[in-house]
């Protein structure tokens, strides 16, 4: 049984280019949630989503980042024009729905040199 | 705003030496209170899900108990597989999740 898979793990940038985060939910899941963690911080909520829906995006910076969960294939966290300040952990999870409890990927790790 | 805070940030113990992890928070209107562990490099992993005051959760060496302001993520008789980081979360709606910024426990053979 897989769980939630993200890709890459690791992902180096330099500033001002584009960052592409995917996260494939378990199976079954339909429910897909973006997390940021920065270091000696908590976990933050960016955003929520089903398939092709956003359903809250009120903790995603409103510029240069973007997400979706189109109907095929998997969610994608975009951020366009990266700054020294993206440089953090990024998780996915998911859920089927109807309860809290989230099953998270092993994260991407974005440095922007 | 909800708001979590963890307390010690960092516990060393000895292998067998039972201690606790506190969890504070500030929500209105809780729905529910969770535990996860983190591994190094590795997403939280579920442990515990409390919905209401009075509440206990075991698994294995760990304890999750609730008060209407603090959790308690009690481990007994540690071994050195118990170390890792553990996050509280609080919700007071559907599904966003309010973390705490983790408790490190290192357990030393």
């Amino acid at each position: 049984n897989a769980g939630v898979m993200q890709n890459p793990r690791h992902l180096v940038r330099r500033r001002g280019q584009e960052a592409r985060l995917r996260c494939s939910p378990m199976k079954g899941h339909s429910h897909v949630y973006w997390y940021r963690q920065l270091p000696e911080e908590g976990l933050k909520f960016m955003v929520y989503l089903q398939k092709e829906n956003i359903i809250d995006e009120s903790g995603m910076p409103k510029e240069r980042f973007s997400a979706e969960f189109p109907k095929e294939g998997p969610s994608i966290l975009r951020i366009q024009q990266v700054v020294r300040g993206d440089s953090a952990a990024y998780f996915c999870a998911s859920s089927s729905g109807g309860d809290e409890k989230l099953f998270f990927g092993s994260g991407t790790q974005l440095s922007v040199l | 705003e909800d708001q979590v805070t963890q307390s010690p940030e960092a516990l060393r113990l000895q292998e067998g030496e039972s201690s606790s992890l506190n969890c504070s928070y500030t929500v209105s209107g809780l729905r529910g209170l969770f535990w996860y562990r983190q591994d190094p490099g590795k997403g939280p992993e579920f442990l515990f899900t409390l919905y209401s005051a009075g509440e206990e959760k075991e698994k294995e060496r760990l304890k999750a108990t609730l008060t209407k302001k603090e959790s308690f993520l009690h481990i007994t008789a540690p071994k050195p597989e118990d170390s890792a980081t553990y996050l509280c979360a609080v919700t007071s709606g559907d599904y966003k999740l309010s973390f705490g910024a983790g408790t490190t426990v290192t357990v030393r053979a």
